[in-house]
């Protein structure tokens, strides 16, 4: 069973830190990862993807790959109260013939003001 | 260019009748994934269809069933419904889907289906 994990939160940041999500995956031959954010009654907005080991960076956001120690994590730099939502990991995993994305639970973030 | 759109975007039904869901890619993708989200279970992965054929199966019952036309739309039909199936249903677009190691999926804003 490939497993995708996440802390469920919320994990809670004051406005201005720096916030931290952390997601570790199960299967090794894992290809391309994924972060997601999705306010509540929304539908997930992709806004990161990483697919070599290493730090990509986009705006205030820094998606970090470590394949040998099987994770990924989410940095957001000058946390803002509109960054609150539920951040979801997802891993591209090979199948007997193709891939699947399989999905963490998510975890929930709180700026405090 | 356009998102993905999902029809109809809330929906009452009640216990044993059946519903259709129907999913519109972003222009070009020929993936279509569906999932079905509740509070507190994350997404559940339903199934995949890619150029009419289904790739992938998530684990639900049978009575979950889907399609993909020619021009990659597809629709999801749920029947017999019962109360747990009320949740929000998405659609996600990829352009290769579970064909590419890298399967990047863009979702649409769902259809809330409350079963009563």
């Amino acid at each position: 069973q490939k497993e995708v994990e996440q802390n469920s939160g919320p994990l809670s940041v004051p406005e201005g830190a720096i916030a931290s999500l952390n997601c570790t995956y199960s299967d090794r031959g894992s290809q391309s990862f994924f972060w997601y954010r999705q306010y509540s009654g929304k539908s997930p907005e992709l806004i990161m993807f990483i697919y070599s080991n290493g730090d990509k960076e986009d705006g205030r956001f820094t998606a970090q790959l470590n394949k040998a120690s099987q994770y990924v994590s989410l940095l957001i730099r000058d946390s803002q109260p509109s960054d609150s939502a539920t951040y979801l990991c997802a891993v591209n995993s090979p199948t007997d013939s193709n891939y699947q994305l399989i999905w963490g639970a998510g975890t929930k973030l709180i700026i405090k003001p | 260019k356009a998102g993905v759109t999902q029809t109809p975007r809330y929906l009452i039904k009640t216990r044993g009748q059946q519903v259709t869901l129907s999913c519109s890619p972003i222009s070009g993708h020929r993936s279509v994934s569906w999932y079905q989200q509740t509070p507190g279970q994350g997404l559940q992965f339903l199934f995949e269809y890619f150029s009419e054929t289904q790739r992938n199966k998530g684990n639900f019952p049978g009575r979950f069933s889907g399609r993909q036309f020619s021009n990659s739309r597809s629709e999801m039909n749920v029947s017999t419904l019962e109360l747990g199936d009320s949740a929000l249903y998405l659609c996600a677009s990829s352009l290769a889907g579970g064909g590419s190691s890298y399967n990047e999926q863009f979702f649409g804003p769902g259809t809330r289906l409350t079963v009563l």
